[in-house]
């Protein structure tokens, strides 16, 4: 069965950078975008972004442009979100989901979440 | 950046009730809008995609309508494990935006 499985929570200083990975199994990985969404304590859903395993193709919300990177490594079904120079309001739980063109690109399947707290 | 406005923000229900939950997109989106439904302490879960196509798995109490800029989210019959906050997003353009939710409450 699929399984989107990413790593522990994270907390890290203002300026500092931090790396949450996401392992995928129960699917042929480079068959759909990885979206990354994040979640406030308290607050709605926003999309930071998405990659394409099969090519290494990347888009990111444009707050976020700079800041962030997406990278993945095919041979372990892996993607990675690097987020650097933190700042308080980058404290959220960090959520990777997979997405399809039969779905029309809507999130199928998510990881469980990584906590990030930014906090001196 | 299409910005998503769900109505109401909450509402209160009960059990057997029937629900409904619109989302406005500020452009045309063509059919490209999903339903997601999110429990505390958890991921949210994809009910329907394209507006209308249940997700596999998800009851059919739950189905969706709408085009262009309105959709609705329908919950026929209202059982005690749907109290959940719902969201729509579009997924027609980067970047994908979503609604500020809906939190439906037991009456």
């Amino acid at each position: 069965h699929v399984q989107l499985v990413q790593s522990g929570a994270e907390v890290k200083k203002p300026g500092a950078s931090v790396k949450v990975s996401c392992k995928a199994s129960g699917y042929t990985f480079t068959d759909y975008d990885i979206n990354w969404v994040r979640q406030a304590t308290g607050q709605g859903l926003e999309w930071v972004g998405w990659v394409t395993p099969n090519s290494g193709n990347t888009g990111y919300a444009q707050k976020l442009q700079g800041r962030v990177t997406f990278t993945r490594n095919t041979s372990i079904s892996t993607v990675y979100m690097e987020l650097s120079s933190l700042r308080s309001d980058d404290t959220a739980v960090y959520y990777c989901a997979r997405a399809g063109a039969y779905s029309g690109y809507a999130e199928d399947y998510w990881g469980q979440g990584t906590l990030v707290t930014v906090s001196p | 950046d299409i910005q998503m406005t769900q109505s109401p923000s909450s509402l209160s229900a009960s059990v057997g009730d029937r629900v409904t939950i619109t989302c406005r997109a500020g452009q045309t989106i063509s059919s490209r809008l999903n339903w997601y439904q999110q429990k505390p302490g958890k991921a949210p879960n994809l009910l329907i995609y394209a507006a209308s196509s249940l997700q596999s798995g998800v009851p059919s109490r739950f189905s969706g309508s709408g085009s262009g800029t309105d959709f609705t989210l329908t919950i026929n019959s209202l059982q005690p494990e749907d109290f959940a906050i719902y969201y729509c997003q579009q997924s027609y353009i980067a970047p994908q935006t979503f609604g500020q939710g809906t939190k439906v409450e037991i009456k």
